[in-house]
Protein backbone atom coordinates (compact mmCIF):
# COMPACT_ATOMS: atom_id res chain seq x y z
CA UNK A 1 0.00 0.00 0.00
CA UNK A 2 1.02 3.34 -0.91
CA UNK A 3 0.53 5.44 2.44
CA UNK A 4 1.64 8.98 3.60
CA UNK A 5 2.27 9.17 7.55
CA UNK A 6 2.13 12.71 9.08
CA UNK A 7 2.94 12.01 12.95
CA UNK A 8 2.57 15.76 14.06
CA UNK A 9 -1.19 16.41 14.37
CA UNK A 10 0.23 19.73 15.54
CA UNK A 11 3.08 22.38 15.54
CA UNK A 12 3.85 25.80 16.75
CA UNK A 13 6.97 28.08 16.03
CA UNK A 14 7.64 31.34 17.06
CA UNK A 15 8.04 34.24 14.42
CA UNK A 16 11.12 34.50 13.03
CA UNK A 17 12.41 30.78 14.37
CA UNK A 18 12.45 27.81 12.39
CA UNK A 19 10.31 24.30 12.41
CA UNK A 20 10.57 21.15 11.08
CA UNK A 21 7.29 19.24 9.92
CA UNK A 22 7.82 15.17 9.73
CA UNK A 23 6.99 12.62 6.93
CA UNK A 24 7.32 9.42 6.42
CA UNK A 25 5.83 7.45 3.28
CA UNK A 26 6.01 3.92 1.82
CA UNK A 27 5.70 2.62 -1.82
CA UNK A 28 7.16 -0.26 -3.75
CA UNK A 29 7.76 2.04 -6.85
CA UNK A 30 11.29 3.07 -7.63
CA UNK A 31 10.21 6.07 -9.22
CA UNK A 32 8.14 8.44 -7.59
CA UNK A 33 7.11 12.07 -6.18
CA UNK A 34 6.75 14.02 -2.99
CA UNK A 35 5.21 17.13 -1.89
CA UNK A 36 3.90 19.54 0.26
CA UNK A 37 0.76 21.67 0.51
CA UNK A 38 -0.01 23.93 2.37
CA UNK A 39 -3.89 24.48 2.94
CA UNK A 40 -4.77 27.84 4.61
CA UNK A 41 -8.13 28.73 6.03
CA UNK A 42 -9.34 29.06 2.53
CA UNK A 43 -8.94 25.76 2.00
CA UNK A 44 -7.23 26.03 -1.37
CA UNK A 45 -4.29 24.00 -1.75
CA UNK A 46 -1.11 25.53 -2.40
CA UNK A 47 1.98 24.05 -3.23
CA UNK A 48 5.12 24.44 -1.21
CA UNK A 49 7.63 22.23 -3.02
CA UNK A 50 8.28 18.87 -4.73
CA UNK A 51 10.85 16.55 -4.77
CA UNK A 52 11.65 14.28 -7.49
CA UNK A 53 13.41 10.85 -5.86
CA UNK A 54 15.46 10.04 -8.45
CA UNK A 55 16.87 13.30 -7.25
CA UNK A 56 19.54 13.10 -4.55
CA UNK A 57 19.45 16.96 -3.98
CA UNK A 58 17.58 18.06 -1.61
CA UNK A 59 14.51 20.59 -2.97
CA UNK A 60 14.48 24.76 -1.78
CA UNK A 61 11.90 26.94 -2.23
CA UNK A 62 13.46 30.40 -0.22
CA UNK A 63 12.71 29.63 3.13
CA UNK A 64 11.26 26.05 2.39
CA UNK A 65 13.97 23.34 2.44
CA UNK A 66 13.54 19.60 2.40
CA UNK A 67 15.48 16.17 4.22
CA UNK A 68 14.79 13.52 2.00
CA UNK A 69 15.82 10.69 2.89
CA UNK A 70 15.46 8.16 0.07
CA UNK A 71 16.35 4.44 1.95
CA UNK A 72 14.53 6.25 5.51
CA UNK A 73 11.57 6.77 3.29
CA UNK A 74 11.38 10.45 5.03
CA UNK A 75 10.89 13.84 3.75
CA UNK A 76 10.51 16.54 6.36
CA UNK A 77 9.98 20.42 5.63
CA UNK A 78 12.19 22.99 7.54
CA UNK A 79 10.69 26.33 7.32
CA UNK A 80 13.24 28.83 8.04
CA UNK A 81 12.68 32.42 9.58
CA UNK A 82 8.63 31.55 10.02
CA UNK A 83 5.78 34.30 9.61
CA UNK A 84 2.63 34.71 10.05
CA UNK A 85 1.38 33.75 7.11
CA UNK A 86 2.42 30.27 7.60
CA UNK A 87 0.12 29.29 9.43
CA UNK A 88 -2.03 26.61 7.90
CA UNK A 89 -2.43 22.65 7.74
CA UNK A 90 0.36 21.33 5.94
CA UNK A 91 0.23 18.59 4.03
CA UNK A 92 3.07 15.96 2.84
CA UNK A 93 2.00 13.99 -0.50
CA UNK A 94 3.34 11.55 -2.95
CA UNK A 95 2.28 10.54 -6.84
CA UNK A 96 3.60 7.72 -9.07
CA UNK A 97 5.71 8.62 -11.64
CA UNK A 98 4.34 5.89 -13.94
CA UNK A 99 1.60 3.35 -14.18
CA UNK A 100 -1.58 3.14 -12.18
CA UNK A 101 -0.53 5.53 -9.50
CA UNK A 102 0.82 7.96 -11.94
CA UNK A 103 -0.56 11.59 -10.89
CA UNK A 104 -2.52 10.23 -8.31
CA UNK A 105 -1.68 12.18 -4.93
CA UNK A 106 -1.96 10.32 -1.56
CA UNK A 107 -2.31 12.89 1.26
CA UNK A 108 -0.67 12.19 5.42
CA UNK A 109 -3.07 13.12 7.52
CA UNK A 110 -2.02 16.67 8.23
CA UNK A 111 0.20 19.22 10.56
CA UNK A 112 -1.92 22.25 12.06
CA UNK A 113 1.23 24.72 11.66
CA UNK A 114 0.42 27.77 14.23
CA UNK A 115 3.23 30.66 14.26
CA UNK A 116 3.23 32.94 17.72
CA UNK A 117 4.21 36.72 17.36
CA UNK B 1 -0.19 30.91 -14.15
CA UNK B 2 -2.58 27.99 -14.60
CA UNK B 3 -6.08 28.41 -12.73
CA UNK B 4 -8.55 26.08 -11.89
CA UNK B 5 -12.09 26.83 -10.98
CA UNK B 6 -15.11 25.15 -9.27
CA UNK B 7 -18.52 25.90 -9.48
CA UNK B 8 -20.96 26.63 -7.26
CA UNK B 9 -18.38 27.18 -4.37
CA UNK B 10 -20.71 25.66 -1.72
CA UNK B 11 -24.06 23.96 -2.35
CA UNK B 12 -27.25 22.66 0.53
CA UNK B 13 -29.09 20.53 -0.88
CA UNK B 14 -32.26 18.22 0.60
CA UNK B 15 -31.47 14.21 1.05
CA UNK B 16 -32.06 12.30 -1.88
CA UNK B 17 -31.52 15.03 -4.26
CA UNK B 18 -28.59 15.18 -7.09
CA UNK B 19 -25.86 17.69 -7.12
CA UNK B 20 -23.28 18.87 -9.82
CA UNK B 21 -20.36 19.45 -8.94
CA UNK B 22 -17.92 21.34 -12.41
CA UNK B 23 -14.51 21.76 -12.54
CA UNK B 24 -12.85 24.00 -15.43
CA UNK B 25 -9.50 24.62 -16.23
CA UNK B 26 -9.46 27.78 -17.49
CA UNK B 27 -6.43 28.57 -19.55
CA UNK B 28 -4.88 25.51 -19.97
CA UNK B 29 -6.10 21.83 -21.62
CA UNK B 30 -6.28 18.53 -19.10
CA UNK B 31 -6.42 15.45 -20.68
CA UNK B 32 -7.23 14.53 -16.68
CA UNK B 33 -8.50 15.74 -13.85
CA UNK B 34 -8.68 14.22 -10.18
CA UNK B 35 -11.65 14.68 -7.41
CA UNK B 36 -10.69 14.14 -3.81
CA UNK B 37 -12.82 14.62 -1.09
CA UNK B 38 -12.25 16.29 2.46
CA UNK B 39 -14.19 16.04 5.21
CA UNK B 40 -13.47 18.37 8.29
CA UNK B 41 -10.26 18.93 9.89
CA UNK B 42 -9.12 15.47 7.76
CA UNK B 43 -6.56 14.54 4.75
CA UNK B 44 -7.72 15.09 1.10
CA UNK B 45 -8.76 11.40 0.23
CA UNK B 46 -8.81 10.37 -3.83
CA UNK B 47 -12.06 9.50 -5.02
CA UNK B 48 -10.98 9.02 -8.63
CA UNK B 49 -9.42 10.19 -12.00
CA UNK B 50 -11.50 12.08 -14.69
CA UNK B 51 -10.20 11.21 -18.63
CA UNK B 52 -11.49 12.88 -21.69
CA UNK B 53 -13.20 10.94 -23.74
CA UNK B 54 -13.17 8.13 -21.50
CA UNK B 55 -14.58 6.20 -18.40
CA UNK B 56 -13.53 7.56 -15.28
CA UNK B 57 -11.25 5.03 -12.90
CA UNK B 58 -12.99 5.13 -9.13
CA UNK B 59 -10.82 4.15 -6.24
CA UNK B 60 -11.32 1.45 -3.94
CA UNK B 61 -14.39 1.85 -2.32
CA UNK B 62 -15.92 4.73 -3.73
CA UNK B 63 -19.57 4.04 -5.43
CA UNK B 64 -19.39 4.65 -9.15
CA UNK B 65 -23.34 5.14 -9.59
CA UNK B 66 -22.96 7.40 -6.50
CA UNK B 67 -20.24 9.54 -7.66
CA UNK B 68 -21.19 10.19 -11.21
CA UNK B 69 -18.05 11.59 -13.18
CA UNK B 70 -18.24 12.77 -17.10
CA UNK B 71 -15.26 14.55 -18.60
CA UNK B 72 -16.98 16.17 -21.58
CA UNK B 73 -13.86 18.27 -22.98
CA UNK B 74 -10.47 19.20 -22.08
CA UNK B 75 -11.40 21.76 -20.03
CA UNK B 76 -13.92 20.42 -18.21
CA UNK B 77 -15.18 17.45 -15.85
CA UNK B 78 -18.47 17.15 -13.71
CA UNK B 79 -18.77 15.83 -10.54
CA UNK B 80 -22.38 14.01 -9.83
CA UNK B 81 -23.52 13.02 -6.61
CA UNK B 82 -26.74 11.17 -6.99
CA UNK B 83 -29.05 10.60 -4.35
CA UNK B 84 -27.02 12.98 -1.97
CA UNK B 85 -27.21 11.73 2.07
CA UNK B 86 -26.12 13.55 4.93
CA UNK B 87 -23.08 11.65 5.32
CA UNK B 88 -21.52 12.80 1.84
CA UNK B 89 -21.68 16.11 3.02
CA UNK B 90 -18.00 17.07 2.42
CA UNK B 91 -15.53 20.12 0.88
CA UNK B 92 -14.76 18.17 -2.49
CA UNK B 93 -11.43 19.23 -4.36
CA UNK B 94 -10.60 18.55 -8.26
CA UNK B 95 -7.18 19.53 -9.47
CA UNK B 96 -5.56 19.01 -12.72
CA UNK B 97 -2.05 18.83 -14.65
CA UNK B 98 -1.51 20.58 -17.64
CA UNK B 99 -1.61 18.35 -20.62
CA UNK B 100 1.79 18.05 -21.72
CA UNK B 101 3.22 19.00 -18.84
CA UNK B 102 4.82 17.89 -15.42
CA UNK B 103 2.70 14.94 -13.89
CA UNK B 104 4.40 16.63 -10.91
CA UNK B 105 2.88 20.03 -11.33
CA UNK B 106 -1.11 19.84 -10.62
CA UNK B 107 -3.10 23.11 -9.91
CA UNK B 108 -5.98 22.33 -7.85
CA UNK B 109 -9.73 24.57 -7.78
CA UNK B 110 -10.89 26.35 -4.88
CA UNK B 111 -13.22 23.19 -3.58
CA UNK B 112 -16.61 23.12 -3.44
CA UNK B 113 -18.40 22.82 -0.34
CA UNK B 114 -21.68 20.29 0.03
CA UNK B 115 -23.90 19.98 2.84
CA UNK B 116 -26.98 17.71 2.83
CA UNK B 117 -29.77 18.29 4.70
Amino acid sequence: AQTVTQSQPEMSVQEAETVTLSCTYDTSESDYYLFWYKQPPSRQMILVIRQEAYKQQNATENRFSVNFQKAAKSFSLKISDSQLGDAAMYFCARSGAGGTSYGKLTFGQGTILTVHP
Amino acid sequence: GAVVSQHPSWVICKSGTSVKIECRSLDFQATTMFWYRQFPKQSLMLMATSNEGSKATYEQGVEKDKFLINHASLTLSTLTVTSAHPEDSSFYICSAPRSGGAIDTQYFGPGTRLTVL
